[in-house]
């Protein structure tokens, strides 16, 4: 059965600094891995898009990685502002069904 | 039109009512799922029809039901429901089955 997991579960950082967030799955047999963010109470955006065959996927500020032999992703967000406070959750994709992980909280500070 | 939009935004019932969530979406996509989302969890699936037929049903209560009357349109039919099943439903939907999945803003629904 697939677990995925996000670490750390909260974090906080002054604006500016770069942001690193993990995901680690357990079943490499995956299609895609999706990185999300969700604001409080609301839906979910979707942030990038990893196809199993490919090493990294970047959008603007947004960078994220995939090793699937190890299980792993991460979602690199540069120079980072007060508008990137969110709860961000990556999902992994086995045709069709997301399984999340718990996601990360992100408070960036002024 | 990048949009998917669900009805009604907050809905409260009692345990005997009867109730429908909808999601609708323009954007052509062929795949549509719905999720539920508790408090500081992450989205649960619940189902997922793709090209309008159900083609994943996560072992879900017969008291949720889906239909999707066509391609744009999903719709979740409630009864008798438990103060449990409170939650924030979110709808979705992509292209084909293993594309970027796009959330509508949920409805948040409470069982009293």
């Amino acid at each position: 059965k697939q677990e995925v997991t996000q670490i750390p579960a909260a974090l906080s950082v002054p604006e500016g600094e770069n942001l690193v967030l993990n995901c680690s799955f357990t079943d490499s047999a995956i299609y895609n891995l999706q990185w999300f963010r969700q604001d409080p109470g609301k839906g979910l955006t979707s942030l990038l898009l990893i196809q199993s065959s490919q090493r990294e996927q970047t959008s603007g500020r947004l960078n994220a990685s995939l090793d699937k032999s190890s299980g792993r992703s991460t979602l690199y967000i540069a120079a980072s502002q007060p508008g990137d406070s969110a709860t961000y959750l990556c999902a992994v994709d086995s045709w069709g069904k997301l399984q999340f992980g718990a996601g990360t909280q992100v408070v960036v500070t002024p | 039109d990048t949009e998917v939009t669900q009805t009604p935004k907050h809905l409260v019932m009692g345990m005997t009512n009867k109730k429908s969530l909808k999601c609708e979406q323009h954007m052509g996509h062929r795949a549509m799922y719905w999720y539920k989302q508790k408090a500081k969890k992450p989205p649960e699936l619940m189902f997922v029809y793709s090209y309008e037929k159900l083609s994943i049903n996560e072992s879900v209560p017969s008291r949720f039901s889906p239909e999707c009357p066509n391609s744009s349109l999903l719709n979740l039919h409630l009864h008798a429901l438990q103060p449990e099943d409170s939650a924030l439903y979110l709808c979705a939907s992509s292209l084909s089955p293993t594309e970027t999945q796009y959330f509508g803003p949920g409805t948040r629904l409470l069982v009293l």
